[in-house]
């Protein structure tokens, strides 16, 4: 079984400031892990992904996010937050395929709030 | 540019009427899920596609139902909408093979009064 947690409901932080999100993740074999960011009133949106090789990705909006092994983590951070980073970020994990199946398991989501 | 849509954005219904939520999508995507997103428990799967004439049930899918009749559609049906089927629902599809994201709708607010 696959899974995630997000142990952070709300991420308070200034803009100018660093930012980092956490998740954490169990999965049976190497993991597929995902980012996405959802604006009120709006879909869920891809930032970026780890698939293989580099530990660091970089994705959308100066976003990027560091995969660490041993600690089955993958939290997402950008240097400087802006006031419209402000929205709901999910983690998801994906082991590999088994049987063809692609399914992604969601975190709980965190809410980024980004005060002037 | 292709897009995943959903309609209607939103919805007011009565309990136990049936109730069909649309999902186009035109990626050409093999792969078509739809969620639900309550507050406290993100996203929930409750049906999932693999392409036309495959369904198959997510971790929620009692009372609802999906149809695959072709590779752009993939409407939800609940059968007798209930007072705890109120939610948003957001339809997805993504690229067969690993390891794709996934693309998102714009949601559809569902009320059952």
């Amino acid at each position: 079984a696959q899974s995630v947690a997000q142990p952070e409901d709300q991420v308070n932080v200034a803009e100018g400031n660093p930012l980092t999100v956490k998740c954490t993740y169990s999965v049976s074999g190497n993991p597929y892990l995902f980012w996405y960011v959802q604006y009120p009133n709006r879909g869920l949106q891809f930032l970026l992904k780890y698939i293989t090789g580099d530990n660091l990705v970089k994705g959308s909006y100066g976003f990027e996010a560091e995969f660490n092994k041993s600690q089955t983590s993958f939290h997402l951070k950008k240097p400087s937050a802006l006031v419209s980073d402000s929205a709901l970020y999910f983690c998801a994990v994906r082991g590999p395929s088994t049987g063809g199946s692609y399914i992604p398991t969601f975190g709980r989501g965190t809410s980024l709030i980004v005060h002037p | 540019d292709a897009e995943i849509t959903q309609s209607p954005r939103h919805k007011i219904t009565e309990t136990g009427r049936q109730v069909t939520l649309a999902c186009h999508q035109t990626w050409n995507h093999n792969n078509m899920f739809w969620y639900r997103q309550d507050l406290g428990h993100g996203l929930r799967l409750i049906h999932y596609s693999y392409g036309v004439q495959d369904t198959n049930k997510g971790e929620v899918s009692d009372g609802y139902s999906v149809s695959r009749s072709n590779t752009e559609d993939l409407p939800l049906t609940l059968e007798s909408a209930a007072s705890s089927q109120t939610s948003v629902y957001f339809c997805a599809s993504s690229e067969s093979g690993d390891p794709y994201e996934q693309y998102f709708g714009p949601g559809t607010r569902l009320t059952v009064t």
